[in-house]
């Protein structure tokens, strides 16, 4: 596609519920990283995929979050045992070289 | 670990006035972002600086980066009510890892008629 693909646009789940998060980057681009944007903390890097490289899993506030990217490709960002502080828009970014791409996020909603 | 800080905060302008946006950031950056967010939409990317001294424009804004005092700014020429958005800066620590930013707070900006 033309840009960063995030599904779904809005989740709503309830609280102690696992979601799945689902970004698809630019086709050809190497790195892709994981956003949390929220009113309290602003923007906040999460997670980082280059090629094959181990992760950069620095920004991952707790061990219920996780997230994989397969083939190089498609991410999935799991959040076990949601919490209503996950409540957050979740963006997603690819890049090829010195500039990154942000999709239309993913706006959770724990209740 | 990088820091970046911008302001104002809040930013209400008339149509037709000028004005900058600062973002200063805590220790070496190698490349400054400037992003546009329109409410409920995503970041759009406006420049990226990679040098001192850079000077980057498009349209009635223009973007500039002084690695020296750690700062860079963003200038509104001749504001239009279409310039009306969250205007966020962003460091990045270096090396390859390009997306990988520090987002100062955001500066929301207004222009009335």
């Amino acid at each position: 596609g033309a840009g960063v693909s995030q599904s779904p646009s809005n989740k709503v789940t309830e609280k102690g519920k696992d979601v799945e998060l689902r970004c698809d980057p630019i086709s050809g681009h190497t790195a892709l990283y994981w956003y949390r944007q929220s009113l309290g903390q602003g923007l906040e890097f999460l997670i980082y995929f280059q090629g094959n490289s181990a992760p950069d899993k620095s920004g991952l506030p707790s061990d219920r979050f996780s997230a994989e990217r397969t083939g190089g490709s498609v991410s999935t960002l799991t959040i076990q045992r949601t919490q209503q502080e996950d409540s957050a828009v979740y963006l997603c970014a690819s890049s090829f070289s010195v500039e990154a791409f942000f999709g239309q996020g993913t706006r959770l909603t724990v209740v | 670990e990088l820091k970046v800080e911008q302001n104002p905060l809040f930013l209400s302008m008339q149509e037709g006035k000028n004005y900058t946006i600062y973002c200063n950031y805590s220790t070496t950056s190698d490349r400054l972002y400037w992003y546009r967010q329109d409410p409920g939409k995503s970041l759009e990317s406006l420049f990226v600086l990679l040098s001192n001294g850079a000077v980057k424009q498009e349209g009635r804004l223009m973007a500039s980066l002084d690695t020296k005092a750690r700062l860079s700014t963003l200038h509104i020429t001749a504001a239009v009510h279409d310039l009306s958005a969250t205007y966020f800066c962003a460091g990045n620590a270096g090396g390859t890892s390009y997306g990988k930013l520090t987002f100062g707070q955001g500066t929301i900006l207004t222009v009335h008629p």
